[in-house]
């Protein structure tokens, strides 16, 4: 089946600890995105990436870091420079054509331990 | 003004009911909007796509556009307690870096 895999589905860091969030897609989509969103708000563009190779800050992209070395995959690092990381953590994905909608993973939640 | 904005809510149906979410975005030239659905706990997931003004309907989902007054709304007809989510709109933004930008969620909340 078509679609996009976030893995872990929790996970924990400890202070000064870098962590990778994986992201991989078969929707042979060239647009992928990394978005944070805290209990009961609303979702915070991180990264985003429209072709292999290449890639952008979002709104909040200090304290994360983003390799896209492959079309399928856009793996983002939590680094130890991000002082609150606790959030849900959304990966998406979209096709090439201007007015295409993106669609989601099932998320990886974050926690320090 | 935000970009896109929403009513946070929450909005409280009784079961049965018409459920109404509005959202309003800022810029005029925009072509491509999106509902959204968001369980507790869970990542979002479209569910209307609308690029047109007047009505499109599925099932019991009509989403309405009036690009005029820079407004999409979202009905749910005959609301069901599986409804019971957060709804997000999204709407492609032209001016600027052309970007998908989310409002902040409506809660809705139905009623047995």
């Amino acid at each position: 089946d078509g679609g996009i895999t976030q893995s872990p589905k929790y996970l924990f860091r400890k202070e000064g600890q870098n962590v990778t969030l994986s992201c991989e897609q078969n929707l042979n989509h060239d647009a992928m995105y990394w978005y944070r969103q805290d209990p009961g708000q609303g979702l915070r563009l991180i990264y985003y990436s429209q072709i292999v190779n290449d890639f952008q800050k979002g709104d909040i992209a200090e304290g994360y870091s983003v390799s896209r070395e492959k079309k399928e995959s856009f793996p983002l690092t939590v680094t130890s420079a991000q002082k609150n990381p606790t959030a849900f953590y959304l990966c998406a994905s979209a096709g090439a054509q201007a007015n295409q909608p993106q669609h989601f993973g099932d998320g990886t939640r974050l926690s320090i331990l | 003004q935000k970009e896109v904005e929403q009513n946070s809510g929450p909005l409280s149906v009784p079961e049965g009911a018409i459920a109404s979410l509005n959202c309003t975005y800022s810029d005029r030239v925009s072509q491509s909007f999106f509902w959204y659905r968001q369980y507790s706990g869970k990542s979002p997931e479209l569910i209307m796509s609308i690029y047109s003004n007047g009505d499109k309907e599925d099932g019991r989902f009509t989403a309405q556009l009036n690009k005029a007054s820079q407004y999409v709304s979202l009905l749910i007809r005959d609301s069901q307690p599986s409804d019971s989510a957060t709804y997000l709109c999204a709407v492609i933004l032209i001016q600027g870096a052309q970007k998908l930008v989310f409002g902040q969620g409506t809660r809705l909340t139905i009623n047995p």
